[in-house]
């Protein structure tokens, strides 16, 4: 299975809501990825899990709060988002965070804040 | 991690072989090229990565020039379905991976 699942597949929330993406793995891996991609735009990195533990954010606002409660899941958790923050959310996972292994992209989570 | 160049679109027949080329002029010993695509609306999809030596696998062939300057991503025989934006990524593989994405070829197949 080198499957990368997301959910949910759309968002639509409004600027003082508070919502989580959830997203999972069951291949073993032991690193796993936040990015954002604004439309037409590359995938930019947001967060870096290595083994449970944040490795790297990539100076994100507080609004985006990412949690790791397994080796298996990976959250982002959204609150006071601005319309600007619309975007699609994807998440990737590696065998590890570091060495030459290729990440494993999910289909994302498109989110649309109002 | 170096910087790359790719053009910003292309065109190829389907069935033709596709050979999409990336400058990484500033690449050093350490660093890896690797390739993703990303079809419209899907998450990206590895599909090669390389150091000194050319590589093949099932979806692709990685051509690195013995400067390692540049590189040449070949897809053998394109379908519709290759139609995707190809991202052309220069990392080093020590340390927390950060895979940086430029702006990427947009390869359209044409019937």
């Amino acid at each position: 299975d080198t499957e990368v699942t997301q959910t949910p597949k759309h968002l639509v929330m409004g600027m003082t809501n508070k919502k989580s993406l959830k997203c999972e793995q069951h291949m073993g891996h032991r690193a796993m990825y936040w990015y954002k991609q604004k439309a037409k735009k590359p995938p930019e990195l947001m967060f870096v899990y290595s083994y449970e533990k944040l490795s790297i954010n990539e100076s994100v606002p507080s609004r985006f709060s990412p949690e790791c409660p397994n080796s298996s899941l990976l959250n982002l958790h959204l609150h006071a988002l601005q319309p600007e923050d619309s975007a699609l959310y994807l998440c990737a996972s590696s065998q590890t965070s570091e060495g030459a292994y290729e990440q494993y992209f999910g289909p994302g989570t498109r989110l649309t804040v109002t | 991690d170096a910087k790359t160049t790719q053009p910003p679109s292309m065109d190829c027949a389907e069935g033709r072989a596709a050979n999409l080329p990336c400058n990484h002029s500033t690449i050093s010993g350490n660093e890896y090229v690797y390739w993703y695509r990303q079809i419209h609306s899907q998450g990206p999809q590895y599909i090669i990565h390389g150091l000194k030596n050319n590589e093949t696998n099932e979806m692709a062939s990685l051509i690195i020039t013995e400067d390692r300057k540049s590189s040449t991503l070949i897809l053998p025989h394109a379908t519709l379905r290759d139609t995707a934006v190809y991202y052309c990524i220069v990392r080093v593989v020590q340390g927390a991976q950060k895979l940086v994405f430029g702006q990427g070829t947009r390869l359209t197949i044409n019937p």
